[in-house]
């Protein structure tokens, strides 16, 4: 079975402030994918990032990275400078070839002017 | 870029009665999914389906029952409600790619928020 742990339940920032978001995930399978997805208070499931297993390489996109470690079992996802409109609740999720999505639990991002 | 459309937005439905929710994927897309998220929780994979065949069955009552069509939209049929049925209900689609044996990204719809009363 697979399994996401997003140990921070909530987090709260003040703008411009730098924040990382934390995912340690375990499966048995070799080939796995992670991904990365942003809940805003409207409601809407939006993705952000996909990684395979076998791609271990860090991801930039903007104001957003992500620090993929295999052998600490994590996929770790740092905000630079955030702002308001970062606030939501980000869920790190896990699938594999045999089975569909699992997410975490959330973690609830709140960003204050 | 077009994305998963679900029907309809919100529902309000009393107890015992039965609901419909619809879901039409990304063009291409041939499989489709179907969560349920409690308020709080995060998503829980309740059916999926492949090529209108069921391809898989996560924590689905035995009082829902889905479908998928020829023109691969999917609908999500609930009977005899319950309280605890109240929740975002997202579909999501993605393809499934033959020559490399992998299911790609799957992109949500906005939901279907269902209330009990």
């Amino acid at each position: 079975a697979q399994k996401v742990t997003q140990a921070q339940t909530e987090i709260s920032v003040v703008e411009k402030e730098d924040v990382t978001l934390d995912c340690v995930y375990e499966t048995r399978d070799t080939t796995y994918y992670l991904f990365w997805y942003k809940q805003p208070p409207s409601g809407e499931l939006v993705f952000l990032i996909r990684r395979n297993s076998f791609d271990e390489q860090n991801e930039i996109s903007g104001r957003y990275s992500w620090n993929f470690q295999k052998s600490t079992s994590s996929f770790n996802f740092t905000i630079t400078a955030s702002q308001v409109v970062d606030s939501a609740v980000y869920f790190c999720a896990l699938s594999t070839l045999y089975s569909t999505l699992t997410f975490g639990k959330g973690t609830m991002l709140l960003v204050s002017p | 870029a077009a994305g998963v459309i679900q029907s309809p937005r919100h529902l309000i439905k009393e107890k015992r009665e039965t609901a419909t929710l619809k879901c039409y994927p990304i063009p291409r897309h041939d499989t489709v999914y179907w969560y349920q998220q409690g308020p709080g929780q995060d998503p829980q994979f309740l059916i999926s389906f492949y090529e209108k065949m069921q391809s898989d069955k996560g924590s689905i009552p035995d009082r829902f029952s889905a479908q998928q069509f020829s023109d691969y939209h999917s609908e999500l049929n609930m009977s005899s409600l319950e309280l605890g049925d109240s929740a975002l209900y997202f579909c999501a689609s993605s393809e499934w790619l033959v020559a490399v044996g992998r299911q790609e990204t799957q992109y949500f719809g906005p939901g279907t928020r269902l209330l009990v009363l």
